[in-house]
């Protein structure tokens, strides 16, 4: 049972280049959401997905798409880095009942990712 | 506004001594309110959950204490320890469903030996 993996660790862009973040995870949860970290700041939501087949944009969605086609995996995709971009990207999942009731969050270990 | 603040910032403490950090939140409807340990590099992991109708949680030498009359929590740390070095995230979901959540900026802790 290795959680929610993330891939890769570091990456370093340049500006208008694209790249797909990985994540899968094995707990079977029905929730799957895409964060960054700014340095000194909480994590902002990009996009999230309540299953498979479902994805829905967050606070912070411009410049990223997502994409939720098995309930393992959930890749995020950015098109044309900026360096804005430059940030930590972390992958999270959860179980959630309806629409009141989530059971907490597993978080993966995160992507540093730099644009230059 | 919905928003969680997290103070202080950052705080230094010698190994074995006792620790209080503290977040204020203003979400509406509150749902719940979680606190998370982050090492560095590391994604966050879990610490407490708590809901509306409990105002103390305990996870090992992590205490919780939740007032939702004054929307104000708190984490004790006991007799803390070198590991415990690391930053922790206050977070309070809507009772909208697990999407709703609000993160706090975090308190730096720094244990020194």
């Amino acid at each position: 049972n290795a959680g929610v993996t993330q891939t890769p660790k570091f990456r370093i862009l340049k500006i208008g280049q694209s790249m797909t973040l990985q994540c899968t995870q094995d707990m079977n949860h029905n929730y799957m959401y895409w964060y960054r970290q700014d340095p000194g700041m909480g994590l902002k939501l990009i996009y999230y997905s309540v299953g498979a087949g479902i994805t829905d944009k967050g606070e912070v969605p411009n410049g990223y798409n997502v994409s939720r086609s098995t309930t393992e995996d959930f890749p995020l995709r950015l098109e044309l880095a900026a360096p804005s971009q430059t940030s930590v990207y972390f992958c999270a999942s959860s179980y959630s009942k309806g629409r009141t009731t989530n059971y907490g969050y597993t978080f993966g270990s995160g992507t540093r990712l730099t644009v230059v | 506004k919905n928003q969680v603040e997290q103070s202080p910032q950052s705080l230094i403490i010698l190994e074995g001594k006792n620790c209080t950090l503290q977040c204020n939140y203003t979400v509406s409807p509150f749902s719940n309110l979680r606190w998370y340990k982050q090492d560095t590099g590391r994604g966050p992991v879990s610490l407490t959950i708590m809901t509306f109708s409990e105002n103390t949680k305990s996870n090992g030498r992590y205490t919780a204490t939740l007032d939702a009359d004054t929307k104000q929590s708190s984490l004790h740390i006991t007799a803390s320890q070198l590991s415990d070095s690391a930053s922790y995230i206050c977070v309070v979901s809507q009772n909208t469903g697990g999407f709703k959540t609000i993160f706090g900026a975090g308190t730096r802790l720094f244990v020194k030996a």
